[in-house]
């Protein structure tokens, strides 16, 4: 059971747009920023949105992060078939003093 | 570049120890604190605690504790990750990630990943 909640599963067809929700709470989400992970099949993770809606160089600006309160979405447009992968958020929890990750979307592009 | 490169897969019986190492390079090693998160076959990932690689003080998890220790070698811009007193549930990828952040903190980059499997 995540601290953050992530649906477990979404698709799309090449060149559609997707977003993936990650629910948190006060302690987390809702006072500290949201970072976003993306795992591509049988490799680490690589950080894809850190700070809510920064991209680190070198990712396409197709991702893009927002957050609202105590949720957060990441959102790709363009869908290509190499964004296929697992996508995870994170943030902070200040309660239980550690980092938190939802359980991870897996993306299939169709 | 920035690079974090971890040792290779481990093969243990259970009650055994294991040590995984994560060799920095491309940056000053203690001017950032590192972090490990654990992720067991086809589940999610699960941060286990940072050190902080100025002082080498330590900072665990819930559920981390006990038979899991950080550690560091400056002198060859390395930390460490040992597990002892293996358990099946042991049996995860090992992951460690550096916290570039300043203000704010993220997990960039990570290392390769280590597969530790824990079997009779």
């Amino acid at each position: 059971q995540s601290v953050l909640t992530q649906p477990p599963s979404t698709s799309g067809t090449p060149g559609q747009r997707v977003t993936i929700s990650c629910s948190g709470s006060s302690s987390n989400i809702g006072i500290n920023t949201v970072n976003w992970y993306q795992q591509l099949p049988g490799t680490a993770p690589k950080v894809l949105i850190y700070s809510n809606n920064q991209r680190p160089s070198g990712v396409p600006d197709r991702f893009s992060g927002s957050k609202s309160g105590t949720s957060a979405s990441l959102a790709i447009s363009g869908l290509q078939s190499e964004d296929e992968a697992d996508y995870y958020c994170a943030a902070w929890d200040d309660s239980l003093n550690g980092w938190v990750f939802g359980g991870g979307t897996k993306l299939t592009v169709l | 570049q920035v690079q974090l490169v971890q040792s290779g897969s481990e093969l243990k019986k259970p009650g055994a120890s294991v040590k995984v190492s994560c060799k920095a390079s491309g940056y000053t090693f203690s001017s950032y604190a590192m972090n490990w998160v654990r992720q067991a076959p086809g589940q999610g990932l699960e941060w286990m605690g940072w050190i902080n690689t100025n002082t080498g003080n330590p900072t665990y998890a819930q559920g981390f504790t006990g038979r899991f220790v950080f550690s560091l070698d400056t002198s060859v811009t390395t930390a460490y990750l040992e597990i002892s007193s293996l358990k099946a549930e042991d049996t995860a990828f090992y992951y460690c990630a550096r916290d570039p952040g300043g203000v704010t903190h993220w997990f960039d980059p990570w290392g390769q990943g280590t597969l530790v499997t824990v079997s009779p």
